[in-house]
């Protein structure tokens, strides 16, 4: 049973615009969130991430949303850039637990 | 800044060879894992360790063992290279600060023909 869910495969957003990245979770006991970017032959690197206690999270062009109540958060990203085309999966950790959870991912191309 | 370096970028190996998939973190840390990665199925955990000589079964364990011997060290072992086993094989260590979660080494492709 998947705890972390990403229902979309692929986006494509024009370079500029602002991509979203929708993420859904079951295990309420997950007390960190976290978004992880991918490009191919590469390992993954780490992005942002969110404590359950926020419901937001920015870093530059990269913020987070998290909504508990809907088991939801999302990825904003803008604007968006060439170098944004990648895999970003979505990931969770539960309290007291070393384990990240991840989602299958999402792969987003940035249209010039 | 963590460094995780895995031994071999690309791999070809034969069915039913034994084979070892090196992985070593240069910053102390307890946790290390090993993941695969295949398309449509995201990031499935393999095995993982706490500590020097402990590990622990991960979702997919099956057809797999691990080793570590020393801390900075978690080897992936395959007992015998079977064709479903092809994919990228990522090892990640986890830091201490919160928040964070891993750093990944920059994987194996492994095809096993």
């Amino acid at each position: 049973d998947q705890q972390v869910k990403q229902n979309s495969p692929s986006l494509s957003v024009q370079e500029g615009r602002i991509s979203i990245l929708n993420c859904d979770y079951t295990n309420s006991m997950f007390d960190y969130f976290l978004w992880y970017k991918k490009y191919p032959a590469e390992g993954p690197t780490f992005l942002i991430s969110i404590s359950s206690i926020k419901d937001k999270n920015e870093d530059g062009r990269f913020t987070v949303f998290l909504n508990k109540s809907a088991k939801h958060l999302s990825l904003h990203i803008v604007p968006s850039q060439p170098g944004d085309s990648a895999v970003y999966f979505c990931a969770a950790r539960e309290e007291g637990d070393d384990k990240i959870i991840f989602g299958k991912g999402t792969r987003l191309h940035i249209l010039p | 800044d963590v460094k995780v370096t895995q031994s071999s970028r690309y791999l070809v190996k034969r069915t039913g060879e034994k084979v070892f998939l090196e992985c070593v973190q240069d910053m102390d840390h307890e946790n290390m894992f090993w993941y695969r990665q295949d398309p449509g199925l995201g990031l499935r955990l393999i095995y993982f360790s706490y500590d020097v000589k402990m590990k622990e079964k991960g979702d997919i364990p099956e057809g797999y063992s691990v080793s570590r011997e020393k801390k900075e060290r978690f080897s992936l072992i395959l007992e015998s290279a079977s064709t479903n086993q092809t994919s990228m094989y990522l090892c990640a260590s986890l830091t201490g600060q919160e928040g964070y979660g891993y750093t990944f080494g920059s994987g194996t492709r492994l095809t096993v023909v």
